[in-house]
């Protein structure tokens, strides 16, 4: 499978409590995006990587929010002392950063629900 | 800073029948303009991509799209509609340069119905 994977699918947890997510690229993407989709809405930018640098997080990211992309591969995403309002899809994408192949590849994403 | 509507939350169409979805993005400048479109509990997949050039771009499973810059708009069109087509269908604008090339922002999303 040549695709974005992130893991895991779904995640049911209790409020106050960490989740971490995870996400595998296509390899040999440099770029790397989080975007969130709450019910009825179009997916937001979280943050993006280029390699291993963390380029710019959106204001949607507080402080209880981090990512990671160690070595420039697969990333994480972790979320801190959860909230209600935390619940929602978490997608991962990746691209070559380049004009021709702009247009990313998402993967499935993450289903949060925080009770 | 950049917008994309999409007016219509919902769309039924009858298989067979034509369909054209609605975008209108706000820009400073030409920008890159996308449609994706989303299964349900899956991610999104990308239809087509207009960058430059020839403002009617072809994407994948027969779908079409044109970009008129004197109306803002990228309205998606396909001639015949499947069964299979029925999603929730989602119109980006991208940042076309600066510090900022590499994020979308979505439209709200059409929910499209088919009818047998």
């Amino acid at each position: 499978d040549t695709g974005v994977s992130q893991d895991p699918r779904h995640k049911i947890t209790k409020r106050g409590q960490n989740v971490t997510f995870r996400c595998d690229p296509i390899s040999e993407h440099n770029r790397l995006y989080w975007y969130r989709q709450t019910l009825g809405q179009g997916p937001e930018f979280l943050t993006y990587f280029q390699n291993e640098a963390q380029l710019e997080k959106s204001r949607l990211l507080s402080d209880r929010f981090s990512a990671e992309r160690p070595k420039g591969s697969f990333s994480t995403l972790e979320i801190q002392r959860t909230e209600q309002g935390d619940s929602a899809m978490y997608l991962c994408a990746s691209s070559l950063g380049v004009t021709r192949n702009y247009g990313y590849t998402f993967g499935s994403g993450t289903r949060l629900t925080v009770v | 800073a950049q917008s994309v509507t999409q007016p219509d939350i919902h769309i039924t169409v009858s298989e067979g029948a034509s369909l054209e979805l609605r975008c209108n993005y706000s820009y400073g400048a030409t920008p890159y303009l996308f449609w994706y479109v989303q299964s349900p509990g899956q991610g999104l997949q990308l239809l087509l991509k207009y960058f430059s050039g020839d403002t009617l771009v072809q994407g994948i499973k027969g779908f079409e799209a044109e970009f008129k810059r004197s109306q803002s708009s990228f309205n998606l069109r396909k001639p015949s509609v499947h069964w299979s087509d029925a999603a929730e269908y989602f119109c980006a604008v991208g940042d076309r340069g600066g510090g900022s090339n590499y994020k979308l922002t979505f439209g709200k999303g059409t929910l499209l119905t088919v009818n047998p």
